[in-house]
């Protein structure tokens, strides 16, 4: 079965400091990968996604990932992070037909400090 | 603007009552899904749908039920039977197919008593 974790549960930050949250996946099959954002209160929102093709993936927000098949992982990355980038970020894997099949990591809170 | 509605934002129940949580959609999306999220614990699948009058258990089903008769519309309840209910509720839809990224609704906060 896929699994998906996210190895930091918070995440302290600098504004406009450079930021990466971890994620690993476990898959011996062809995968696809997400990362969702969550402000509080609110819905899941979809930042980038990873398919196929270039392993270096652009989302929204000045957000990107790179997919990286030997080490299983999927790190999303920004060079410069804001206030309003403070929120919590989820990782989402799947590896079988159908959406239903998601797999979810537990989650990293970003935290911005001013 | 296409979207999920849930409704309502917040809900309190007394223990031993079942509740209903709503979500409607009309972004024309054949799938929809109820997740249960928990603090420090990700996201887990409760039911999903991927057509009209049709619908699967996921992870967590137990204590809860789901009904499909339209399209845009994908009911969720609470029962009694269901242990911990007190969660944050989260309606998602898809186009059916893999690899299909799920949107979200805003979620409904159930605190029960």
């Amino acid at each position: 079965a896929q699994s998906v974790t996210q190895l930091d549960s918070q995440v302290p930050v600098f504004e406009e400091a450079p930021v990466e949250l971890r994620c690993n996946y476990s898959s011996s099959v062809s995968v696809y990968l997400f990362w969702y954002v969550q402000y509080p209160n609110q819905g899941l929102q979809l930042l980038l996604k990873y398919l196929s093709g270039s392993t270096l993936v652009k989302g929204i927000n000045g957000f990107e990932a790179e997919f990286n098949k030997s080490q299983t992982s999927f790190h999303l990355r920004k060079p410069s992070v804001h206030i309003s980038d403070t929120a919590e970020y989820f990782c989402a894997g799947g590896a079988g037909a159908g959406s239903y099949q998601l797999t979810f990591g537990k989650g990293t809170k970003l935290s911005v400090i001013p | 603007d296409g979207g999920i509605t849930q409704s309502p934002k917040y809900l309190f129940r007394k223990e031993g009552q079942n509740v209903t949580l709503s979500c409607e959609q009309n972004l024309n999306h054949d799938a929809m899904y109820w997740y249960r999220q928990d603090p420090g614990q990700g996201l887990r699948l409760i039911y999903y749908s991927q057509i009209v009058n049709d619908f699967q258990k996921g992870d967590i089903a137990e204590g809860y039920s789901v009904s499909r008769e339209k399209k845009e519309s994908f009911p969720l309840t609470v029962t009694s039977a269901q242990k911990n209910p007190t969660a944050f509720y989260l309606c998602a839809s898809s186009i059916v197919g893999e690899n299909s990224p799920l949107h979200f609704g805003n979620g409904t906060r159930l605190t029960v008593t």
